[in-house]
């Protein structure tokens, strides 16, 4: 069974240093992974995405993400934090549909709240 | 990617109500999806909406609690029925859009924040 467990709740830094959003993610197969953000009474946006290409992924803002299946991780980084970064990020897990993977059932990480401080 | 607009945004209702959530998409989307953000928690599936179909939903989740419709491509309702403070949640449709097989992902509306008290 798919499982997505992101390892801190809350993440603070200081503006201009680098984030480190971990998570760590159980699949029977190479699954697709995701990562959202959350801003404040706003709705989710994809970040990027991790669907068996390129292992380093680059997403919007800034963000990658570089997946690593002996790890079983999937850890969200920007180089310098903005303030404009603060929300939740979400890391999303799914199994490819063609190995049974429900379409639209994403299964999603409890989320990590990021604080940045000036 | 596709644009969702979704509505309310936000509504606070007596308990023993119901309220229905529009979601509408600027494209023809095959599938719409529903899911529910309990308060501090992750989201979760709430149903599959298909177009012309009876909506597929996940286990916990029954049809006469939260009906959909989908009456065509591009528009789902979600009912949340006979509610009760436990209902309080973030309510959020989605689509999957596709850019080239075999990958896809998915576009969240803003949510519906739903109080009941």
């Amino acid at each position: 069974a798919q499982s997505v467990t992101q390892l801190d709740s809350h993440v603070s830094v200081s503006e201009g240093t680098p984030v480190l959003l971990r998570c760590n993610y159980s699949s029977s197969y190479s699954p697709s992974l995701f990562w959202y953000v959350q801003h404040p009474n706003k709705g989710l946006q994809l970040l990027l995405k991790y669907t068996s290409a390129a292992t380093l992924v680059k997403g919007i803002n800034g963000f990658e993400a570089e997946f690593k299946k002996s790890e079983t991780s999937f850890h969200l980084t920007k180089p310098s934090a903005h303030m404009s970064d603060a929300a939740e990020y979400f890391c999303v897990v799914s199994d490819p549909i063609e190995y049974g993977g429900s379409q639209g059932n994403l299964i999603f990480g409890k989320g990590t709240k990021l604080s940045v401080k000036p | 990617s596709a644009v969702i607009s979704q509505k309310p945004s936000r509504d606070i209702c007596q308990r023993g109500t119901s309220l229905t959530i529009q979601c509408q998409v600027d494209s023809q989307v095959t599938m719409m999806f529903w899911y529910r953000q309990q308060p501090g928690q992750s989201l979760t599936l709430i149903a599959t909406a298909n177009q012309g179909s009876e909506a597929t939903y996940e286990s916990g989740f029954v049809i006469d609690k939260f009906p959909i419709s989908r009456p065509n491509l591009t528009f789902s309702t979600l009912t949340v029925s006979n509610m009760s403070p436990e209902d309080s949640s973030i309510y959020l449709c989605s689509v999957d859009y596709r850019q080239g097989a075999p990958t896809y992902g998915y576009t969240f509306g803003s949510g519906t924040r739903l109080t009941v008290v």
